[in-house]
């Protein structure tokens, strides 16, 4: 089974910063990797596939990079709609997520 | 747009089965994989099983002994069953769309939290 880590678990940070996070797969999935936006009692958002691919109505802010087995998701200038838990997925399998907070 | 709406039983005992109905609107049915997914109260996402509009199903090994999902394409709509649930599986349960030949989910719906307990 592919496993996806994702670092770091929580992020602090303040409104415009330029944020990234990680997501490792465990082997090569190519480009197959989506990244999902969670606010608290919502579900979650889907942001960007296929590694880089910017989901219809989601802010140019949010950039997807990466292949084979490591992936970023960047936030150019944080938002305070921003502040949420941020997912990677593929095929079966999610991260354990990464909590960004404001500082 | 697609949206998904779903619904089901909120508060079980152990042992009983959980049962969730996801009916989908807008969008087509056929071409798609239909999906269910939890999440545990401050945990993350778990992926249980889907099902395409002819039947096709796949399941997550760890729950596939207790899974059942099916599809009723004349309602649009399709249901999970989970039975002999524990505690462990209070969560928050979501319907999902996965576009064929996709590996990501676009489309949610509300979620439902079921709560298992005596």
């Amino acid at each position: 089974d592919i496993q996806m880590t994702q670092s770091p678990s929580t992020l602090s940070a303040s409104v415009g910063d330029r944020v990234t996070i990680t997501c490792r797969a465990s082997q090569s999935i190519n480009n197959w990797l989506a990244w999902y936006q969670q606010i608290p009692g919502k579900a979650p958002k889907l942001l960007i596939y296929q590694a880089s691919t910017l989901q219809s109505g989601v802010p140019s802010r949010f950039s997807g990079s990466g292949s084979g087995t490591e992936f970023n998701l960047t936030i150019s200038s944080l938002q305070r709609d921003d502040f949420a838990t941020y997912y990677c997925q593929h095929w079966d399998t999610f991260g354990q997520g990464t909590k960004l907070e404001i500082k | 747009q697609v949206q998904l709406q779903q619904w089901g039983a909120g508060l079980l005992k152990p042992s009983e089965t959980l049962a969730l109905t996801c009916a989908v609107y807008g969008g087509s049915f056929s071409g798609n994989y239909w999906s269910w997914i939890r999440q545990p109260p401050g945990k993350g996402l778990e992926w249980i099983g889907e099902i395409n509009h002819g039947g096709s199903t796949n399941y997550n090994a760890s729950l596939r002994s207790r899974v059942i999902i099916s599809v009723d394409t004349s309602k649009n709509q399709f249901s999970l069953r989970l039975s002999s649930v524990t505690a462990a599986d209070t969560a928050v349960y979501y319907c999902a769309r996965r576009v064929a030949a996709a590996y990501n989910f676009d489309s949610w719906g509300q979620g439902t939290l079921v709560t298992v307990s005596s």
